[in-house]
């Protein structure tokens, strides 16, 4: 069965620094998500992609985010100066089209320190 | 701004007992409902969904999950758990017919099942 892969499955970093997290969403599928879940709290929202541009964000989703569909596999989140408060697990999910369900990604957590 | 929240942050059940995991939401306008599961050191999967229909949903595994548009509610039930259902369990709403489809999760209820 098809299925969303990311990497690294663990980053550590200095704040300040850029990180790049990939994924590779399912092969048919148009529409590309970042969600992120800090340690005991909700999985949130960042941003949804289709047609390679942004179709919505959140209010999460500062001018330190941006997310690039590279080539026609890979879809990636960059956060170019990192803070300690980005510390979280950054899951990616994609899906066939907006109605249907969103197929997640194991997640990479990502460390500040 | 839409919310939704799960009632229940930990549960803890014995085998064979039935499991009834809360969900609210808040939003005036017509929502797709999702129940996602995280077994533990997996990605989130979906347990089943709602977007239309018959309110009562059946998903995988032997769960199921009722629609109250009056409550605003989508509570997931399972007659009877297993050990194996040990996992946190995520309720979402998606607006319907939106451009995006953007999931908004709640908290998540960690259901710990024990043999």
């Amino acid at each position: 069965e098809p299925e969303v892969t990311q990497t690294p499955s663990h980053q550590v970093t200095q704040m300040g620094q850029e990180v790049i997290l990939r994924c590779v969403p399912i092969s048919n599928h148009l529409y590309f998500y970042w969600y992120r879940q800090i340690l005991g709290q909700k999985v949130e929202f960042l941003v949804s992609f289709y047609n390679n541009e942004i179709s919505e964000k959140s209010e999460i989703f500062d001018d330190q985010f941006s997310v690039e569909r590279p080539d026609g596999s890979n879809f990636t989140l960059k956060i170019r100066s990192t803070k300690l408060e980005d510390s979280a697990m950054y899951f990616c999910a994609s899906s066939e089209r907006p109605s249907n369900e969103q197929f997640f990604g194991p997640g990479t957590r990502l460390t500040v320190l | 701004a839409q919310s939704v929240s799960q009632h229940n942050h930990h549960v803890i059940l014995s085998e064979a007992a039935s499991l009834e995991l809360g969900c609210n939401y808040s939003y005036g306008g017509t929502v797709n409902l999702f129940w996602y599961v995280q077994y533990p050191g997996q990605h989130l999967q979906l347990l089943l969904k709602y977007f239309s229909g018959d309110p009562l949903v059946k998903g995988i595994k032997g769960f199921e999950a009722e629609f109250i548009k009056s409550k605003f509610s989508f509570n997931l039930r399972k007659p009877s758990v297993q050990w194996s259902d040990t996992a946190e369990y995520f309720c979402a709403v998606s607006l319907y017919g939106g451009a995006t489809n953007k999931l908004i999760f709640g908290t998540g209820t960690l259901l710990a099942v024990q043999p």
